[in-house]
């Protein structure tokens, strides 16, 4: 199948520093991806979709000026966590479809944000 | 907007017990799809249902869909440990592309 790659797997930063994850699809195109996070034993929330070329739209609640979303190519998507929080800390994975129909998501490996 | 109910929340089963897994929403859906998750993995696709009434069998899993296309499980056969994790089930929002996951059932298995 399809492969997501995300980097990196794991990372813990210092309050009010930014952090980038990355989401690439290894071998398909992917002209939206999607970011969710995943609190603890929970379910995952989509934050926002990914547009390649154009501005990411959000879901409610989410801030857009704390979570940058950057689609700059067919294969890769960046997520930058601004001026994080201990709160921000999370699993935060990223998704991909090879098909425009709703057809199998591919996920990444998914990023441990841990913010001290 | 349109959500998808999973029930239920957590469940523990004895090694050998079946095990299953439902999901409902309120408006019909187009199709219908169901993932497993690790602990500490990401989800992984297991299958995805279109057809109405559609029944869809992998080894010991059974995922149906309903014949209104508002609800669907997964049925798990005389459980092994290596089935423990999270299943959730994912719905398409109404006329959109955004993939909409049920909260989640988290399968416990005792050898």
């Amino acid at each position: 199948g399809a492969v997501v790659s995300q980097h990196p797997s794991r990372v813990i930063c210092k309050s009010g520093t930014s952090v980038k994850i990355e989401c690439r699809s290894l071998d398909f195109q992917a002209t939206t991806m999607f970011w969710y996070r995943q609190f603890p034993k929970q379910s995952l929330m989509l934050m926002a979709t990914s547009n390649e070329g154009s501005k990411a739209t959000y879901e409610q609640g989410v801030e857009k000026d704390k979570f940058l979303i950057n689609h700059a190519s067919l294969t890769l998507s960046t997520l930058t966590v601004t001026s994080a929080h201990p709160e921000d800390s999370s699993f935060y994975i990223c998704s991909a479809e090879p098909g425009r129909d709703f057809s199998e998501a591919f996920f990444g490996q998914g990023t441990r944000l841990t913010v001290v | 907007g349109q959500q998808v109910m999973q029930i239920p929340q957590y469940q523990h089963v004895q090694e050998g017990e079946d095990f299953t897994t439902y999901c409902n929403s309120s408006t019909t859906l187009s199709n219908i799809q169901w993932y497993k998750q690790r602990p500490g993995g990401h989800p992984v696709f297991l299958i995805q249902l279109v057809k109405s009434g559609e029944v869809k069998k992998q080894k010991r899993l059974t995922f149906q869909f309903g014949e209104a296309k508002k609800n669907s499980s997964l049925h798990i056969t005389a459980t092994q440990t290596t089935d423990v994790g999270t299943y959730f089930c994912a719905a398409r929002n109404t006329g959109g592309f955004k993939t909409i996951f049920g909260a989640g059932t988290r399968l416990f298995v005792k050898a």
